[in-house]
């Protein structure tokens, strides 16, 4: 069974900092993987989708890498802001259906 | 164009009641997937439904729970005879083939 984790649970930095995020999964047999972010007491928000042929994504601030053969994903964020504060989920996919997602790592951004 | 639609966002209920939550995919999408995230844990995969068919039950407790999505209206999780450990929030996500899934805003439901 797939399992994801997500290192580190929580996350302190202040405004301006570029930041890695990680996500390791155990199962290399994936058909996606998303990154998503939810706020408190809020649905989830779809930042990026990476298929398993690819090897990374990228939108506005946001860097998403994939290396299967490690179980291994990174989102980047650059230059932090305190509106990037939210808990962020990584979330692989065996058949493009179901997700399996990890417990997320918190992270708050001081101004 | 609208996104995922739950409803309600908040239920409360006591032990033993019917919760029944509702989800309308977004427009031009017919795979919806129900999750549960449960107080301090992460987001469980429960069911994954196309219109009329339920493809993926493997994460549905055996007992009590159903869901179903017919060919109009919204797709329907049903909860009966709801006990204190259903308490949770449950989110609807939908997508066209297997691509992104957008999810909804979640139904909250306490169980008294």
């Amino acid at each position: 069974k797939q399992e994801v984790t997500q290192i580190p649970a929580a996350l302190s930095v202040p405004e301006g900092e570029n930041l890695v995020l990680n996500c390791s999964f155990t199962d290399s047999a994936i058909y996606n993987l998303q990154w998503f972010r939810q706020d408190p007491g809020k649905g989830l928000t779809s930042l990026l989708l990476i298929q398993s042929s690819q090897r990374e994504q990228t939108s506005g601030r946001l860097n998403a890498s994939l290396d299967k053969s490690s179980g291994r994903s990174t989102l980047y964020i650059a230059a932090s802001q305190p509106g990037d504060s939210a808990t962020y989920l990584c979330a692989v996919s065996p058949t493009g259906n179901q997700f399996y997602f990890g417990t997320g790592t918190s992270l708050t951004v001081i101004p | 164009n609208a996104g995922v639609m739950q409803n309600p966002r908040h239920l409360v209920r006591r032990r033993g009641q019917e919760a029944r939550l509702r989800c309308s995919p977004m427009k031009g999408h017919s795979h919806v997937y129900w999750y549960r995230q449960l107080p301090e844990e992460g987001l469980k995969f429960m069911v994954y439904l196309q219109k009329e068919n339920i493809i993926d039950e493997s994460g549905m407790p055996k007992e009590r729970f159903s869901a179903e999505f017919p060919k109009e209206g919204p797709s329907i999780l049903r909860i009966q005879q709801v006990v204190r450990g259903d308490s949770a929030a449950y989110f609807c996500a939908s997508s066209r083939q297997q691509e992104t899934q957008y999810f909804g805003p979640g139904t909250r439901l306490l169980v008294l």
